[in-house]
Formats: structure tokens, C-alpha cells, sequence
């Protein structure tokens, strides 16, 4: 069974810092391209940042380049979304999700709350 | 980046009842590189379909999509109750990813 398990949101005041975790199982992590999706608050969905399989491609919204850093471990099955400089409006739950033609399996997002 | 408008903006009917909902890209998706999700609320989005017209693993063949270049159009050909939910349409053709904004389908 695939799973996507994410951790490490919280509350964090503005221009702080915060690195999401996100474990993969059931599943060949290392074939896979990964991305991070976010959902502000009873907003739509907005991609954030993708990853390709062997980690040597990665690409980000306008909104968050230079500021956040996708990365992932192969050999942890686990992918990870570095955030820096955080503002207001990267408040959101933040979702992994396994891409193939279509992100056909999701986790069930970690919560990030920017405020002082 | 291609922008992609879903319309209608809510959908209001009855279970039984076929729904049509409509996602127009602002340019060409190539290779029909357009997917839909369903996502209730407090859930994770649910991949219905991709490539605009196969229908993921697990999903109901009451849904169906259609549509290439610009025009793509999910179908709900009898509404069952566990179908009222939000559905959002995503192209991977290009970078950035584009979302579109949502529609809802609400029970009337």
C-alpha cells in the first residue's frame, strides 16, 4: 500500500524557518518524480516545487523560488521541502505527492501557520 | 504559464443528476497532459483522471473525461452522494503546474 506520511509544520513567525518531512512507502521512491502541493486556508490548490526521481532536476513557483528548497533522500525514501524567509501567505497545509502523469497518490498535509 | 478557468464556479443538483464541469487553458496543453482531482473536505485530493481521458486506479466509471488543446470537460454521468466535492483540473504539460481554481459540486 503507498503511503505519504508528511511532518513538521507548526507555527512560525514571519521570516523564520521550517523543513517539512515527508516518508514514502509501498512503492519504488527512487523511480519517482515528487512534488509539494499547498492549500492556503479555504483556498484552491497551488503546486509548489517538483523533484525528479534522482534528485538532479528541480523546479519552483514563482512564489517561493530563492526562498524555499526542495531535496530528497533515496536511501530514507523521504522528501523533504526546506522553507525560508517565510511570509504570511505561505500559510497553508502542505501535501507530498507522488507524481505519475498525475499525482495519483497523496499524504494527508502538515499545517504550516506563518504569525507573529 | 498556462492559466487554466474552471467553470462553473458551483454546481447545484440532485443525486442522479449528470454533472458537466469545464476547465479551459489559456494555451495549448500538449499531449493532453491534463488531469482531475476530487477533494472533500478535511481530505487530501483524489486523482480521478489523467492524460484527460483515463480514469485512475480505483475510479468509478461514472466519471469520465474528454477534451485536447484548450477545452476539457470532466463528466459525472449520475451523481451518487459521495460525489458532492470540490474538483480541481491540472495541467503537467508545462512549468509551472497550473491549478485551476475549483468547482463546486453542491447537493441541490
Amino acid at each position: 500500500e503507498v503511503q505519504l506520511v508528511e511532518s513538521g509544520g507548526g507555527l512560525v513567525q514571519p521570516g523564520g524557518s521550517l523543513r517539512l518531512s515527508c516518508a514514502a512507502s509501498g512503492f519504488t521512491f527512487s523511480d519517482c518524480w515528487m512534488t509539494w502541493v499547498r492549500q492556503a486556508p479555504g483556498k484552491g490548490l497551488e503546486w509548489v516545487a517538483n523533484i525528479k526521481y534522482d534528485g538532479t532536476e528541480k523546479f519552483y513557483a514563482d512564489s517561493v523560488k530563492g526562498r524555499f528548497t526542495i531535496s530528497r533522500d533515496n536511501a530514507k525514501n523521504s522528501l523533504y521541502l526546506q522553507m525560508d524567509s517565510l511570509r504570511a501567505e505561505d500559510t497553508a497545509v502542505y501535501y507530498c505527492a507522488k507524481y505519475a502523469g498525475g499525482h495519483d497518490y497523496w499524504g494527508q498535509g502538515t499545517l504550516v501557520t506563518i504569525s507573529s | 504559464e498556462i492559466v487554466l478557468t474552471q467553470s462553473p464556479g458551483t454546481l447545484s443538483l440532485s443525486p442522479g443528476e449528470r454533472a458537466t464541469l469545464s476547465c479551459r487553458a489559456s494555451q495549448s496543453v500538449r499531449s493532453s497532459s491534463l488531469a482531475w482531482y476530487q477533494q472533500k473536505p478535511g481530505q487530501a485530493p483524489r486523482l480521478l483522471i489523467y492524460a484527460a481521458s483515463s480514469r485512475a486506479t480505483g475510479i468509478p466509471d461514472r466519471f469520465s473525461g474528454s477534451g485536447s488543446g484548450t477545452d476539457f470537460t470532466l463528466t459525472i454521468s449520475s451523481l451518487e452522494p459521495e460525489d458532492f466535492a470540490v474538483y480541481y483540473c491540472q495541467q503537467y504539460a508545462t512549468l509551472p503546474r497550473t491549478f485551476g481554481q475549483g468547482t463546486k459540486v453542491e447537493i441541490k
